[in-house]
């Protein structure tokens, strides 16, 4: 079974509108860490925003902000106010405190940001 | 700068090729981590190093791929008689401590192997 599911390959939404990323996860721990990241057309990973399974409150790192629905495992991210730099692939992923040394990636949505 | 870097950035392979991909972590990382990512998909993990110990390398797709950290800093991924179905964006990530749900995982700019 798929660890992490992103049912939508592509998105898009209209610059300084808020979107929102969909990631469901499948696990059997009661320890583990979610993740969002962003890869540009150039190739590089980087890091956004991080929830743990015990944080009672959702993460926000600036713009993103994570929705996490522990019950109906869903992590979904969400963007306020796009820009134009937004636009890129964004992957979400799961560690698993039994196995943290391995991350379990989804195949990511393409997000276009038009002006 | 201070960031993981990879070499080569491009490596292109005829089949049956050997080639080796060199990731050096940020300066004092404990874990390195390398993936795999197909076109149009997700980074799949292959293995992962604490300090000079390989902890995990399960997700290394046959025994034609090897990967080694033996000072516990630079690390190659060598593949062996290369396949078409290697061609794959190879990433690497270092983090500062023993690999943990919360760590931050700093990933380079991969090496794109194009096999022929």
């Amino acid at each position: 079974a798929q660890k992490i599911t992103q049912t939508q390959p592509g998105m898009f939404v209209q610059e300084k509108e808020a979107v929102t990323l969909d990631c469901t996860y499948d696990t059997s721990d009661q320890s583990y860490g979610l993740f969002w990241y962003k890869q540009p057309s150039s190739g590089e990973m980087i890091f956004l925003i991080y929830q743990g399974s015990y944080d009672e409150q959702n993460a926000t790192e600036g713009r993103y902000s994570l929705n996490f629905q522990k019950a109906r495992k869903s992590a979904n991210l969400v963007i306020s106010a796009s820009q134009l730099g937004d636009s890129a692939m964004y992957f979400c992923a799961m560690r698993e405190n039994t196995n943290a040394g391995k991350s379990t990636f989804g195949d990511g949505t393409t997000l276009t940001v038009k002006p | 700068g201070a960031g993981v870097s990879q070499s080569p950035r491009y490596k292109v392979a005829k089949r049956g090729q050997d080639v080796a991909l060199r990731c050096d972590p940020i300066s004092g990382h404990v874990s390195l981590f390398w993936y795999q990512q197909a076109l149009g998909q997700g980074p799949e993990f292959l293995t992962y190093f604490q300090n000079e110990a390989q902890l995990d390398k399960s997700g290394l797709p046959s025994d034609r791929f090897f990967a080694e950290r033996p000072e516990g800093s630079v690390s190659t991924l060598k593949i062996q008689r290369t396949q078409q179905e290697d061609s794959a964006v190879y990433l690497c990530a270092s983090s500062q401590d023993r690999a943990q749900v919360y760590n931050e995982q700093f990933f380079g700019p991969g090496t794109r192997l194009t096999v022929l």
